[in-house]
């Protein structure tokens, strides 16, 4: 089980908009910033957002995140064939002494 | 650009003590305020967070790992490594390490973390078996 809960699927057609949702508590997303990654099948992940909202250099602009309260969401507009991965939510979490919490990872396919 | 790169036995006893190291190469492990992480993934599941080390010593861990984890810097070889004693089957996973940028924010009426992972290693294959 997770700290931060995701849908373990999603799915669109090119060109579609999708997104994908991340939930958690007071104590990770409600105290601290949210960062997503991107794992493409058979390889390590990648970061995709930080901070919230911010794009690394290389990743692209059809790639958005936003955070409210103690949930978070990563958005695709135009979706491509090349975005079918598994996605996943992380946080920092203040209980316990602090540590880093993930979603159990959302499972994208392009149809 | 800094790369990681794990390496260590890919198959380990139960009961054992599971042994890896990340070398960093293209900077310095101890240049910059990183955090240095270990982070897992059993076939088929999500990822797990392990633990981290920040090259003055100081360490974080999962809290459910705890007991069981350890986690070192060796500066002068610019590697950084882990340790899970007691393994299971349950430990059989791919092992990544990756580097932590972590930022505090203090505004006057709250306080806030920044910290997240901008480089993977590729990861490494640890299968737990007799």
């Amino acid at each position: 089980q997770s700290v931060l809960t995701q849908p373990p699927s999603a799915s669109g057609t090119p060109g579609q908009r999708v997104t994908i949702s991340c939930s958690g508590s007071s104590s990770n997303i409600g105290s601290n910033t949210v960062n997503w990654y991107q794992q493409l099948p058979g390889t390590a992940p990648k970061l995709l957002i930080y901070s919230n909202n911010q794009r690394p250099s290389g990743v692209p602009d059809r790639f958005s995140g936003s955070k409210s309260g103690t949930s978070a969401s990563l958005a695709i507009s135009g979706l491509q064939s090349e975005d079918e991965a598994d996605y996943y939510c992380a946080a920092w979490d203040d209980s316990l002494n602090g540590h880093v919490v993930f979603g159990g990872g959302t499972k994208l396919t392009v149809l | 650009q800094v790369q990681l790169q794990e390496s260590g036995p890919g198959l380990v006893k139960p009961s054992q003590t599971l042994s890896l190291t990340c070398t960093v190469s293209g900077g310095s492990i101890s240049s910059g305020s990183y955090y240095w992480s270990w982070i897992r993934q059993p076939a088929g599941k999500g990822l797990e967070w392990i633990g981290r080390i920040y090259t003055s010593g100081s360490t974080n861990y999962n809290p459910s790992l705890k007991s069981r984890v350890t986690i070192s810097v060796d500066t002068s070889k610019n590697q950084f490594s882990l340790k899970l004693s007691s393994v299971t089957a349950a430990d059989t996973a791919v092992y990544y390490c990756a580097r932590d940028r972590r930022k505090t924010i203090n505004l006057p009426v709250t306080t806030y973390v920044i910290d997240y992972m901008d480089v993977w290693g590729k990861g490494t294959t640890v299968t737990v078996s007799s």
